[in-house]
């Protein structure tokens, strides 16, 4: 049972536009999200999180937001670079250091 | 900085063959996890440890046994391969408390 959708497989944007990408989660325990961006035979890289006492976080061009009554969070970064292309897997726990449920990631692709 | 180092990078084995990947978590970090990423697959838990003691687990087989040590360096033991088991196996480390886990560069493991 996937308790954690990232419904949009790929993404494709402009260099300089800003990439939304979706996530949404079915557990109600979960209270900490993760983002990791993932290059091919590489491991994910762990991007930026968010506990469930906060609606927003921000990292430079990076952005989450959490949406804890819709279960659903998202990850804006703006400005778009085409270095930003990679898969993106957004991942949930119960509590920070525990095991971390993964989507099956969204492919985003940034066009010169 | 040091990052999780996992070896071997890559391994082929075969069919009914036993296999050892090892995993070395970044220093001072006290919690090791394991995850298996198929092909076009997002990452699936499979157990994780905490102070050398297993701490939480996931999907993980019965012909799979893993183990962390003193030094927090994990081993993650495959025995009776099959062919489905190929696939990119990443241990990821964490300090509890901090925010994130962080993955090593996998080992693809080839059952054939």
């Amino acid at each position: 049972d996937q308790q954690v959708k990232q419904n949009s497989p790929s993404l494709s944007v402009q260099e300089g536009r800003i990439s939304i990408l979706n996530c949404d989660y079915t557990n109600s325990m979960f209270d900490y999200f993760l983002w990791y961006k993932k290059y091919p035979a590489e491991g994910p890289t762990f991007l930026i999180s968010i506990s469930s006492i906060k609606d927003k976080n921000e990292d430079g061009r990076f952005t989450v937001f959490l949406n804890k009554s819709a279960k659903h969070l998202s990850l804006h970064i703006v400005p778009s670079q085409p270095g930003d292309s990679a898969v993106y897997f957004c991942a949930a726990s119960v509590n920070s250091g525990y095991a971390l449920n993964f989507g099956k990631g969204t492919s985003l692709l940034v066009t010169p | 900085a040091a990052g999780v180092i996992q070896s071997p990078r890559h391994l082929i084995k075969e069919k009914r063959e036993t296999a050892t990947l090892k995993c070395y978590p970044i220093p001072r970090h006290d919690t090791v996890y394991w995850y298996q990423q198929g092909p076009g697959q997002d990452p699936q838990f499979l157990i994780s440890f905490y102070e050398k003691m297993q701490s939480d687990k996931g999907s993980i087989p019965d012909r799979f046994s893993a183990q962390q040590f003193s030094d927090y360096h994990s081993e993650l033991n495959m025995s009776s391969l099959e062919l489905g088991d190929s696939a990119l196996y990443f241990c990821a480390s964490s300090s509890m408390g901090h925010s994130g886990a962080f993955f090593g560069q996998g080992t693809r493991l080839t059952v054939v």
